[in-house]
């Protein structure tokens, strides 16, 4: 079984200020993961991935994430947030067997606010 | 390149009724996956298909039925619509083969049960 938690609903930030949204995940077996972000209306972007490769994974549009195994996170970050980065943002697990495989779980979203 | 279509983009339905969503992959991908994302929740996957079967489903009722055509293409398919079937449907596609899983999606069907 998988599952995704993410830590807050909502994330307020200032223009230039760091971005951080967390992520917790549990797989039973070795995970990828994923943090996707929805537009009003649109479908979901992939922003960046880990698939067993770096711990660090830098995405598109300046964001990164960390996989730390010993803490079951994978928590988003961008070190100056634009106004444009206003959205919602999902994290995901798949696993890479069993019947987790092909699978996305998705957390329950975090909607990020950029305020001038 | 076309990424993943999904048509219609909205419909609206009576409760009891039944409604075909459809979905083409992006080109060169040949597996095709459902969620339903209700409003403010994160989707939820429904059912995945490859070589025109069901390989996995999720916690999802009979209601809940899809098909794939030999162009790769999509239907999902719901019957005796409840209110609680009010949701957005997005399709996703993937190759097969690649690494990680990463499923590319489609703007969605925004569907409204009344």
């Amino acid at each position: 079984a998988q599952s995704v938690t993410q830590l807050g609903s909502h994330v307020s930030v200032s223009e230039g200020a760091l971005v951080l949204l967390r992520c917790n995940y549990s797989s039973s077996v070795p995970p990828y993961l994923f943090w996707y972000v929805q537009y009003p209306n649109q479908g979901l972007q992939l922003l960046l991935k880990y698939t067993s490769a770096a711990t660090l994974v830098k995405g598109i549009n300046g964001f990164e994430a960390e996989f730390k195994k010993s803490e079951t996170s994978f928590h988003l970050t961008k070190p100056s947030a634009h106004m444009s980065d206003a959205a919602e943002y999902f994290c995901a697990v798949s696993g890479a067997g069993g019947t987790s495989y092909g699978k996305l779980t998705f957390g329950q979203g975090t909607i990020l606010t950029v305020h001038p | 390149d076309a990424g993943v279509t999904q048509s219609p983009t909205h419909l609206i339905k009576t409760r009891g009724q039944q409604v075909t969503l459809r979905c083409s992959p992006k080109s060169g991908h040949d597996t095709v996956s459902w969620y339903q994302q209700a409003l403010g929740q994160g989707p939820q996957f429904i059912f995945q298909y490859y070589e025109e079967e069901e390989r996995q489903r999720g916690n999802f009722p009979d209601r809940f039925s899809g098909h794939q055509f030999p162009n790769y293409s999509s239907e999902l398919n719901v019957n005796a619509l409840l209110l609680g079937d009010s949701a957005l449907y997005l399709c996703a596609s993937n190759p097969r083969g690649l690494a990680g899983h990463e499923q590319f999606f489609g703007p969605g069907t925004r569907l409204t049960v009344l």
